[in-house]
């Protein structure tokens, strides 16, 4: 079955630190798809960032930057230099992918990050 | 345009109303999703529609009733709400089910059942 856990429920930083969310996933698919939203209080889930399994590099993007590695199923997330526009929950994701795909999108349960002034 | 359109945004309604919610997206995509949210939870699927076929039902009680018009469109039917159905309603949609390429959530529709 698969399953996303994110260990940390809340987090809380001062502004300018650097601050890591973790993300592991399981499943028995060799080709899956792992997905970080970003939710604002306002509600809608913004998309940040989609990995297939077999594209393993690192990605950086501006202050975002994402760490996959299968062998410890685990897709982390970095905001270098938070801001208090950061403050979100941020949820993990995962698909399977191919023929058999049904769309649906598993999500672990969220770290709530509070960046503080 | 890359957006998910939802409509209402917020909504109340009592037990014995009817109402619908509507989500439109002009992607071309072909894959739409409604997930249901409560409060300090994730998101939790309640059907996909693939091409305009419902594809997936995840359980949902019969007092929800999807609707797929068009593949631009994408509507859910509500009747004899439970107050534990108040939730954050989120549609979404995707190039495909099969690749995820694009799977883009609206801003959700705050339900309130009195």
């Amino acid at each position: 079955a698969q399953k996303v856990t994110q260990a940390q429920t809340e987090i809380s930083v001062v502004e300018k630190e650097d601050v890591t969310l973790d993300c592991v996933y399981e499943t028995r698919d060799t080709t899956y798809y792992l997905f970080w939203y970003k939710q604002p209080p306002s509600g809608e889930l913004v998309f940040l960032i989609r990995r297939n399994s077999f594209d393993e590099q690192n990605e950086i993007s501006g202050r975002y930057s994402w760490n996959f590695q299968k062998s410890t199923s685990s897709f982390n997330f970095t905001i270098t230099a938070s801001q208090v526009v950061d403050s979100a929950v941020y949820f993990c994701a995962l698909s399977e992918a191919g023929t058999s795909n049904t769309g649906k999108l598993i999500f672990g349960q969220g770290t709530t990050l509070q960046v503080k002034p | 345009d890359t957006e998910v359109t939802q409509t209402p945004k917020h909504l109340v309604m009592g037990m014995t109303n009817k109402k619908s919610l509507k989500c439109e997206q002009h992607m071309g995509h072909r894959a739409m999703y409604w997930y249901k949210q409560k409060a300090k939870k994730p998101p939790e699927l309640m059907f996909v529609y693939s091409y305009e076929k419902l594809s997936i039902n995840e359980s949902v009680p019969s007092r929800f009733s999807p609707e797929c018009p068009n593949s631009s469109l994408l509507n859910l039917h509500l009747h004899a709400l439970q107050p534990e159905d108040s939730a954050l309603y989120l549609c979404a949609s995707s190039q495909d089910p099969a690749d995820g390429l694009g799977y883009t959530f609206g801003s959700g529709t705050r339900l309130t059942v009195v």
